[in-house]
């Protein structure tokens, strides 16, 4: 275990679907990050909260929709989502954000939007 | 922040050294410099940073030019664990606190 657990592990949803991944931390990190990894190209860095505020939303489409309740916890909702979605969903977070420490991630979510 | 260049592929002999460069000729002063690995399917993994001056951890070693315009990471014993894509960061202190990834190096360690 990294420190950062995300569930599902795999997920499958049709366009039509609406449908929530989980990220969850206990490391006491105060930020959290979303990224999408696509098939053969470099993470892309989708959304930054700190200290459960949102600071970055790196114009992602507005059918991707985090949430952060709590320091430990990290969602993205998802809905309508398009084939070209099908990604890993990696989730992250840091002591600060801003700070030079290391970025602790998880294992991600392999989603396949059919 | 600048842009790190990396060779897309790499072999290493398993028990030999691994040694991977990256060049980042356009570093500023308060840039440091952060190694990942990404074995497939899995999330990143941090490996080390540095500034200026060479670091060692148990799982690597960094090695930094005195003009900070290249690094190398080492592996001192790859094995076929260390088979992974390797990710070459600049990152100023203080920045937006992103981590931006380029397309790595992929790390094949034979036996």
């Amino acid at each position: 275990e990294t420190g950062v657990t995300q569930t599902p592990r795999h997920l499958v949803m049709g366009m039509t679907n609406k449908k929530s991944l989980k990220c969850e931390q206990h490391l006491g990190h105060n930020a959290m990050y979303w990224y999408k990894q696509s098939a053969k190209k470099p993470l892309e860095l989708m959304f930054v909260y700190s200290l459960e505020e949102r600071v970055e939303n790196n114009s992602v489409p507005s059918r991707f929709s985090p949430e952060c309740p709590n320091s430990s916890h990290l969602f993205l909702h998802l809905h309508t989502l398009q084939p070209e979605d099908s990604a890993l969903y990696l989730c992250a977070s840091s002591q600060e954000y801003r700070a030079t420490y290391g970025y602790t991630f998880g294992s991600g979510t392999r989603l396949t939007v059919v | 922040d600048a842009k790190t260049t990396q060779p897309p592929s790499m072999d290493c002999a398993e028990g030999r050294a691994a040694n991977l460069p990256c060049n980042h000729s356009t570093i500023s002063g308060n840039e440091y410099v952060y190694w990942y690995r990404q074995i497939h399917s899995q999330g990143p993994q941090y490996i080390i940073h540095g500034l200026k001056n060479n670091e060692t951890n148990e799982m690597a070693s960094l090695i930094i030019t005195e003009d900070r315009k290249s690094s190398t990471l080492i592996l001192p014993h790859a094995t076929l664990r260390d088979t992974a894509v390797y990710y070459c960061i600049v990152r100023s202190w203080g920045s937006q606190g992103n981590l931006i990834f380029g397309k790595g190096t992929k790390l094949s360690v034979k036996p």
